[in-house]
């Protein structure tokens, strides 16, 4: 069964760095573009970041470029979010996601549960 | 970047009625349209892709349809479990965008 599991999430305050994690199984993760798309609280849906397949192709909207960084472990397929200089207008909840077939510009068939990001003095 | 447009932002409608929820794209996206369901404190699940295909497990009361710039999901007799959000995203471009989200409540 493909699963994605996100952790890391917690209270930071503004300015200071969290790393967010997602395990995936169930499926060939090396083989798959990622993703990490967050939500405002009673907010919608906003896509941060996409890596490529192999991490060479990274992706960041413009609210998060320059302080957020996408990577990936494929021999541990683990997804990271590494944010930097976090503002409190990044206080989300952070869901990994893999597109349907694996590659860029896809829609996205398996969320995990999200893991959950406040920050506040 | 490629702005959606969801409305109406709530729809009342009755449990066994029909329910069209519409998406518009400031510019024309291909037919890369997902429609996506969201329940209180989940994640979203995919319903729909490519406009109008089902995803895999995903009951034929609910359909897609549309082109260009104008997209309607249609959900032909609503549920219990229905009521809830909806989002539409499209994939043709990067960043891939969300609509502001359609809540279904009943009437």
């Amino acid at each position: 069964q493909v699963h994605l599991v996100e952790s890391g999430g917690g209270v930071v305050q503004p300015g200071r760095s969290l790393r967010l994690s997602c395990e995936a199984s169930g499926f060939t993760f090396f083989s798959n573009g990622m993703y990490w798309v967050r939500q405002a609280p009673g907010k919608g849906l906003e896509c941060v970041a996409l890596i490529s397949y192999n991490g060479d192709n990274k992706y960041y909207a413009d609210s998060v470029k320059g302080r957020f960084t996408i990577s990936r472990d494929n021999s541990k397929n683990v997804l990271y979010l590494q944010m930097n200089s976090l503002r409190a207008e990044d206080s989300a909840v952070y869901y990994c996601a893999k597109p349907y077939s694996g590659n860029y510009l896809e829609p996205f068939d398996i969320w995990g549960q999200g893991t959950i990001v406040s920050v506040s003095s | 970047e490629i702005v959606m447009t969801q409305s109406p932002a709530t729809l009342s409608v009755s449990p066994g009625e029909r329910a069209s929820l519409s998406c518009r794209a400031s510019q024309s996206i291909s037919g890369k349209l997902a429609w996506y369901q969201q329940k209180p404190g989940q994640a979203p699940r995919l319903l729909i892709y490519a406009a109008s295909t089902r995803a895999t497990g995903v009951p034929a009361r609910f359909s897609g349809s549309g082109s260009g710039t104008e997209f309607t999901l249609t959900i032909s007799s609503l549920q219990s479990e229905d009521f809830v959000v909806y989002y539409c995203q499209q994939y043709n471009n990067w960043p891939l965008t969300f609509g502001g989200g359609t809540k279904v409540e009943s009437k």
